[in-house]
C-alpha cells in the first residue's frame, strides 16, 4: 500500500529537549516536505528536498533542521524545541515531474507539545 | 508570494442540502494548480478536487465541484446532497506551475473552513 509513514503520532517533550520526527514513504518519490499547522494560519512549508542530499527552506523554517540521506526518509528534527513549536506537523510526498502537479501524498500527522 | 484567503471560519449545512466554500487568491503567475483538501477528525489530509488554471471548465468530482473564476481570482467548492460524512475543515490550497523552481511542489495554503452537516 501506497503511504506516508510519521512517527511518533504524538509527542509531549519539554523546552530543549532535541527531538526528531521520522517520515517514511514507499513510493520512490524525489520531493519531501514537511508542514505545520496551527489554527487560523493553514498549513505552512517548513522544509523541503528535491532529492537525496538536496534540501531547502520552506516558508517558516527557524528552529527546525532536515536532512535527506536516503530516497524514502525525511526527518524533521527540532534540536531545541520551543512552546512556539507546539502544532500539529505533516510530511508530505510526491513524484518530480517536468511539468504537470503529481499528486501530493499526505502523512497522518504528529501532535507535537512543546511544554 | 502567492497567498490564500478562506474568509469563512465556519459554514454549516443540513444534511442532503447544498453548501458552498469559498476561497479567494493572490497570484501574478498565470499558470498554477488549485486543490480542496478535507481534513476529518482524523487529521488525515484528503485531497476532495484539483483544478489546472489553464482548463476553463470547472472540475467535478461526483458531489464536488468547483467554481473557478480566474480574473476574480476566486475558487469555491460546492458540496452538493450534504452527508454526515463531508464534516470536516476544508482547505483551498494553491500550486504554482514552474517546474523545477524554489517553489516547485509547494503547496499554499488557506486558513481552513470547518463544516458541520446537521442531521
Amino acid at each position: 500500500e501506497a503511504q506516508v509513514t510519521q512517527n511518533p503520532r504524538y509527542l509531549i517533550t519539554v523546552t530543549g529537549k532535541k527531538l526528531t520526527v521520522t517520515c517514511s514513504q514507499n513510493m520512490n518519490h524525489e520531493y519531501m516536505s514537511w508542514y505545520r499547522q496551527d489554527p487560523g494560519l493553514g498549513l505552512r512549508q517548513i522544509y523541503y528536498s528535491m532529492n537525496v542530499e538536496v534540501t531547502d527552506k520552506g516558508d517558516v523554517p527557524e528552529g527546525y533542521k532536515v536532512s535527506r540521506k536516503e530516497k524514502r526518509n525525511f526527518p524533521l528534527i527540532l534540536e531545541s524545541p520551543s512552546p512556539n513549536q507546539t502544532s500539529l506537523y505533516f510530511c508530505a510526498s510526491s513524484l518530480w515531474a517536468a511539468s504537470g502537479a503529481p499528486s501530493q501524498y499526505f502523512g497522518p500527522g504528529t501532535r507535537l507539545t512543546v511544554l | 508570494a502567492q497567498t490564500v484567503t478562506q474568509s469563512q471560519p465556519e459554514m454549516s449545512v443540513q444534511e442532503a442540502e447544498t453548501v458552498t466554500l469559498s476561497c479567494t487568491y493572490d497570484t501574478s503567475e498565470s499558470d498554477y494548480y488549485l486543490f480542496w483538501y478535507k481534513q476529518p477528525p482524523s487529521r488525515q489530509m484528503i485531497l476532495v478536487i484539483r483544478q489546472e488554471a489553464y482548463k476553463q471548465q470547472n472540475a467535478t468530482e461526483n458531489r464536488f465541484s468547483v467554481n473557478f473564476q480566474k480574473a476574480a481570482k476566486s475558487f469555491s467548492l460546492k458540496i452538493s446532497d450534504s452527508q454526515l460524512g463531508d464534516a470536516a475543515m476544508y482547505f483551498c490550497a494553491y500550486r504554482s506551475y514552474k517546474p523545477g523552481g524554489t517553489s516547485y511542489g509547494k503547496l499554499t495554503f488557506g486558513q481552513g473552513t470547518i463544516l458541520t452537516v446537521h442531521p
